[in-house]
């Protein structure tokens, strides 16, 4: 049972320009979240999705930012006109219920020039 | 969400026993405490949770005691593979989903 899948790994954008962050959850979970962590501190939480729907956003910037899991396909965390204070490492987690226990994927981590 | 305080870092000597522990005063009669653990460029990954007395598992051992307001994970005979940050975490578990991470416990191993 491969884990949860994130890519790219790595990602190079320039200032303006969109990111896209791609997760496949592990197989059977239907919960995703998606979390950031700048360097040298702790994740912080941006959404909670389950199949096409959005369950928590609290933790999303207001503008730029929008996630989505629809019925087929990976979820996708879209960054749009990137700046350079968006350079962080994006994770991506799933669980099969809501739960305490996450599986987190690699990361991506973004790189705004 | 209960805020929670531990160590910024620990060192170890590989063979030791190492205990980290996780204050959270303000712990809801709901929450339940969970540890994660990250290596450098990658994911977290889940460790162990409870919510009171003793829970063990093949990796660690977790200790509550009566009153919840602190934590201590214990990590049997550290090898170098245990270098990571640790991180405690404490919210409610089939409810509400996010985890609130702090900026953990960095544990380096040593020979």
């Amino acid at each position: 049972n491969a884990g949860v899948m994130q890519n790219p790994r790595h990602l190079v954008r320039r200032r303006g320009q969109e990111a896209r962050l791609r997760c496949s959850p592990m197989k059977g979970h239907s919960h995703v979240y998606w979390y950031r962590q700048l360097p040298e501190e702790g994740l912080k939480f941006m959404v909670y999705l389950q199949k096409e729907n959005i369950i928590d956003e609290s933790g999303m910037p207001k503008e730029r930012f929008s996630a989505e899991f629809p019925k087929e396909g990976p979820s996708i965390l879209r960054i749009q006109q990137v700046v350079r204070g968006d350079s962080a490492a994006y994770f991506c987690a799933s669980s099969p219920a809501v739960s305490n226990e996450q599986f987190f994927g690699p990361g991506t981590r973004l790189t705004v020039l | 969400l209960a805020k929670t305080t531990q160590p910024i870092s620990m060192d170890s000597y590989e063979g030791q026993e190492v205990n980290i522990t996780c204050s959270h005063n303000n712990i809801a009669t709901n929450d339940y405490i969970t540890w994660y653990q990250q290596f450098p460029s990658q994911g977290p990954r889940f460790i162990i949770q409870g919510y009171k007395t003793k829970v063990t598992n093949e990796v660690a051992s977790l200790f509550i005691p009566a009153d919840r307001k602190s934590s201590t994970l214990s990590l049997p005979r550290v090898s170098l593979s245990d270098t990571a940050v640790y991180y405690c975490l404490v919210g409610r578990t089939g409810t509400a989903s996010k985890l609130t991470f702090g900026t953990g416990t960095r544990l380096q191993v040593t020979l």
